[in-house]
């Protein structure tokens, strides 16, 4: 079965720009997370969607966004980005919610010049 | 306010010897903990798991003990290899309908030849 995965694998952007990630979870996933990785703080949790439906968010400005489609693949968007917005996205899949295990992509890394 | 620490940065430690990393977490309503292990440019792999219910639970080399009137856990690695050279995430979920995770800072495992 494929592991999740994440497009684009790299990314360069300005400040002021926007992006959008997409990520495909495990085929028969539903749950959907996005986390940030950044070398202080660590792995952040940014949202996660189950059933179309964002169902938790964490502590990140309106700036963060994201949606999930009807076949479970999802996309998070960062809409006028600044050079704090530098880090790892990744995005991890499970079957349900609850206590189940995530499975993680390989990230996209976005660098904002 | 970091609700799981993993105090140790990093650790060394010989090849066939046992690796023990250590976690500590502050919320009570965490339920469900998990430990990944990440190489740098990849997603974090998950490893093994553990329900609040148990206080062990042991996979091949790895086995994750749970303490939870010390709100500690504990990763066994035995015996430890080149390739368990890593940075190790200690994450927790609390309870409730979602599936987020709260995770610790990484220890960075290097495993001397």
């Amino acid at each position: 079965k494929a592991g999740v995965t994440q497009t684009p694998r790299y990314l360069i952007k300005t400040r002021g720009q926007q992006v959008t990630l997409s990520c495909s979870p495990i085929s028969g996933h539903r749950s959907v997370s996005w986390y940030q990785q950044t070398p202080g703080q660590g792995l952040q949790f940014l949202f996660e969607y189950f059933s179309e439906t964002q169902r938790n968010k964490g502590n990140f400005p309106g700036r963060f966004s994201g949606r999930q489609f009807s076949n479970s693949r999802s996309e998070m968007n960062v809409s006028t980005l600044e050079l704090g917005d530098s880090a790892l996205y990744l995005c991890a899949s499970s079957l349900g919610q609850g206590p189940v295990t995530q499975y993680f992509g390989p990230g996209t890394r976005l660098t904002v010049l | 306010d970091q609700q799981v620490k993993q105090n140790s940065p990093s650790l060394s430690v010989q090849e066939g010897r046992i690796s023990i990393l250590n976690c500590d977490y502050t919320n009570s309503m965490f339920d469900y903990f998990l430990w990944y292990k990440k190489y740098p440019a990849e997603g974090p792999t998950f490893l093994i798991s553990i329900s609040s219910i148990k206080d062990k639970n042991e996979d091949g080399r790895f086995t994750v003990f749970l303490n939870k009137s010390a709100k500690h856990l504990s990763l066994h690695i035995v015996p430890s290899q080149p390739g368990d050279s890593a940075v190790y995430f200690c994450a927790a979920r609390d309870t409730g309908a979602n599936s987020k995770l709260t995770f610790g800072k990484g220890i960075t495992l290097s495993v001397r030849p």
